[in-house]
């Protein structure tokens, strides 16, 4: 079975400041990784996702995550954080060879203050 | 084209009632699958559809059950409701493929409430 931890349950960032989020994963056997973003009152939106090949991994709005298979873990990180990045985050997985069911973290609530 | 759409978009029943959820799938997509969502907590996986047929099931009792519709939409059910059946339920759709992987597309969800 596959588990996911966010290491941090609420992350407060101000503006223009770098932040990562951390999330390790426990599965025994391959997994694809994901990040999903929520912002209030709104379904979740895949913000990336790492199937295979490169390791880092990178959005279209500037956040990247890396896929450490010894340490187990996709952080994800962003070099400077913007008002609008604020929102709720959650890593999730699936088992590579499952029905594409997505376990997810409790997910870390970033608040980027002016 | 619309995205996943649900339905209603809020709702508010009493404990022991009786609660229908609608999810209306992306265009071109044949399989849904339904998230329950408590607050502070991150999505857990309910049960999947495809084809008609509940593929596959995550740790939830049998007072949670579903359907889908030969044109691909779905329902959730869930009988005698308690109290922690509070929560946001999401519905995800994603298209058919031969691939190991189909990114799945959430819709907006539906804000139950249980009094």
């Amino acid at each position: 079975a596959q588990s996911v931890t966010q290491l941090d349950s609420q992350v407060p960032v101000f503006e223009e400041a770098p932040v990562e989020l951390r999330c390790n994963y426990s599965s025994s056997v391959s997994v694809y990784l994901f990040w999903y973003v929520q912002y209030p009152n709104q379904g979740l939106q895949l913000l990336l996702k790492y199937l295979s090949g490169s390791t880092l991994v990178e959005s279209i709005n500037g956040f990247e995550a890396e896929f450490n298979k010894s340490q187990t873990s996709f952080h994800l990180r962003k070099p400077s954080v913007h008002i609008s990045d604020t929102a709720e985050y959650f890593c999730a997985v699936i088992s590579s060879g499952g029905y594409n069911k997505l376990i997810f973290g409790a997910g870390t609530r970033l608040a980027v203050h002016p | 084209d619309a995205g996943v759409t649900q339905s209603p978009t809020h709702l508010i029943k009493t404990r022991g009632q009786q609660v229908t959820l609608r999810c209306s799938p992306k265009s071109g997509h044949d399989t849904v699958s339904w998230y329950q969502q408590a607050l502070g907590q991150g999505p857990q996986f309910i049960f999947q559809y495809y084809e008609e047929e509940e593929r596959q099931r995550g740790n939830f009792p049998d007072r949670f059950s579903g359907h889908q519709f030969p044109n691909y939409s779905s329902e959730l059910n869930v009988n005698a409701l308690l109290l922690g059946d509070s929560a946001l339920y999401l519905c995800a759709s994603r298209p058919p493929s031969s691939s190991s992987y189909n990114e799945q597309f959430f819709g907006p969800g539906t804000r139950l409430t249980v009094l």
